[in-house]
């Protein structure tokens, strides 16, 4: 089955500094991605999609100057958290939208950033 | 905005059938539903969907309502291990185009 792999799994940064996280898709092609930050006992909440090869598409209220995503090959997304602090600290996920079976959306395993 | 309701919470004994509901009482006629499952710390994990017919798989089966403004999910028989937030979500947009948009989800504790 589809398996969206994403690195690093926990991470911790010093205030000011930037945060590179990569989801990866590892036996499919995805033309689109979707960010994800889940706070403590809240639900998960859509960021942004990011499609291959263009801009992403971010949803109200998220500052696309903060949180820089690139898409550039079918296989790979990465979300950076620019000059993070720890009002960033969360558990940020990603997921992929595939045509091979399933729901057509495979989620990886999130990533834990702590900003200290 | 999700467009899906569900309870916080909900217990159920060990070994017995959970019944999960979700309303989703402006759901249009194209738009599928979907139940994803969190365990702490974890990514979702999917596990049924549909449009207007009842599905069933080796996980769960996906009761939904002849008007389409409601749904219920079936674990059969409840393990320990199916702890976890369910998350009903009405997929908003097409299958090429859609996103998945998730409410607050219901804590599911099966207790022994």
């Amino acid at each position: 089955g589809a398996v969206v792999s994403q690195h690093p799994s926990r991470v911790i940064c010093k205030s000011g500094t930037s945060v590179k996280i990569e989801c990866r898709s590892l036996d499919f092609q995805a033309t689109t991605m979707f960010w994800y930050r889940q706070f403590p006992k809240q639900s998960l909440m859509l960021m942004a999609t990011s499609n291959e090869g263009s801009k992403a598409t971010y949803e109200q209220g998220v500052e696309k100057d903060k949180f820089l995503i690139n898409h550039a090959s079918l296989t790979l997304s990465t979300l950076t958290v620019t000059s993070a602090h720890p009002e960033d600290s969360s558990f940020y996920i990603c997921s992929a939208r595939t045509t091979t079976g399933g729901s057509g959306y495979t989620f990886g395993s999130g990533t834990r950033l702590t900003v200290v | 905005d999700a467009k899906t309701t569900q309870p916080p919470s909900m217990d159920c004994a060990e070994g017995r059938a959970a019944n999960l509901p979700c309303n989703h009482s402006t759901i249009s006629g194209n738009e599928y539903v979907y139940w994803y499952r969190q365990i702490h710390s974890q990514g979702p994990q999917y596990i049924i969907h549909g449009l207007k017919n009842n599905e069933t798989n080796e996980m769960a089966s996906l009761i939904i309502t002849e008007d389409r403004k409601s749904s219920t999910l079936i674990l059969p028989h409840a393990t320990l291990r199916d702890t976890a937030v369910y998350y009903c979500i009405v997929r908003v947009g097409s299958s090429n185009t859609g996103k998945l948009i998730f409410g607050q989800g219901t804590t599911l504790q099966v207790k022994p």
